[in-house]
């Protein structure tokens, strides 16, 4: 089976920085994605790994360790928007992406 | 660009009566996806379609589900007969290629109840 795990909720202060970890085991790989989701809404694309390493976008970034079978999702400067579920999702190939269950960051003031 | 479309936005049907959600991808993608999401099991594909031709439908849960695209700007998802474990947010979703920057971009959702 394919696993990606992540925490189920996070919580983290505004204006801090918080990492979102996503770890998988997969039978393929072809890229790793990060997507928010705001309660009631569709997901929205954040960014794509498939190198390892960290991309940067603003106050996002993305690291891949494809050898670990881990990403992170880096959010800085957090602001009370940022409240939301973020999907690690793995495409396996053929157009093939698998989702975690998400993680639900609350920000607090 | 408009984006994705869908509707409906909701519905609520009773268990037994046939359910038809409908999708406009975004022009210009080849690719096209339908995913249902519950807080059990999360997002979930179900079947994908390039150039409008189906080609993986391994996630459709069984027979009582089916998809269609018969031309590339709409595609339907079909439940005959529904039942009220199918009541979930169903996503459709379009891109350009696979994967890399042309990533998925996903429409409003449906909002599912089976009573």
């Amino acid at each position: 089976g394919q696993n990606i795990d992540q925490p189920t909720e996070m919580t983290a202060t505004e204006g801090a920085i918080v990492q979102i970890n996503c770890t998988y085991q997969t039978s393929g790989f072809n890229g790793l994605f990060w997507y928010q989701q705001h309660a009631g809404e569709a997901p929205t694309f954040l960014s794509y790994n498939v190198l390892d390493g960290l991309e940067e976008k603003g106050r996002f970034s993305s690291f891949l360790s494809r050898s670990k079978g881990y990403s992170y999702l880096l959010l800085k400067e957090l602001q009370m928007k940022d409240s939301a579920s973020y999907l690690c999702a793995v495409l396996l190939g053929n157009n093939d992406m698998r989702f975690g269950a998400g993680t639900r960051l609350t920000v607090k003031p | 660009d408009a984006g994705v479309i869908q509707s409906p936005r909701h519905e609520v049907t009773e268990m037994g009566q046939e359910v038809t959600l409908r999708c406009k991808p975004i022009s210009g993608h080849d690719y096209l996806f339908w995913y249902r999401q519950t807080m059990m099991r999360g997002l979930e594909l179900l079947i994908y379609f390039n150039n409008n031709v189906p080609i993986d439908d391994s996630g459709m849960p069984e027979d009582r589900f089916s998809a269609k695209m018969p031309n590339a700007s709409f595609s339907t998802l079909k439940i005959q007969p529904s039942e009220p474990r199918d009541s979930a947010v169903y996503f459709c979703a379009s891109s350009r290629a696979q994967g890399g920057t042309d990533t998925q971009y996903f429409g409003p959702g449906t909002r599912l109840t089976v009573l």
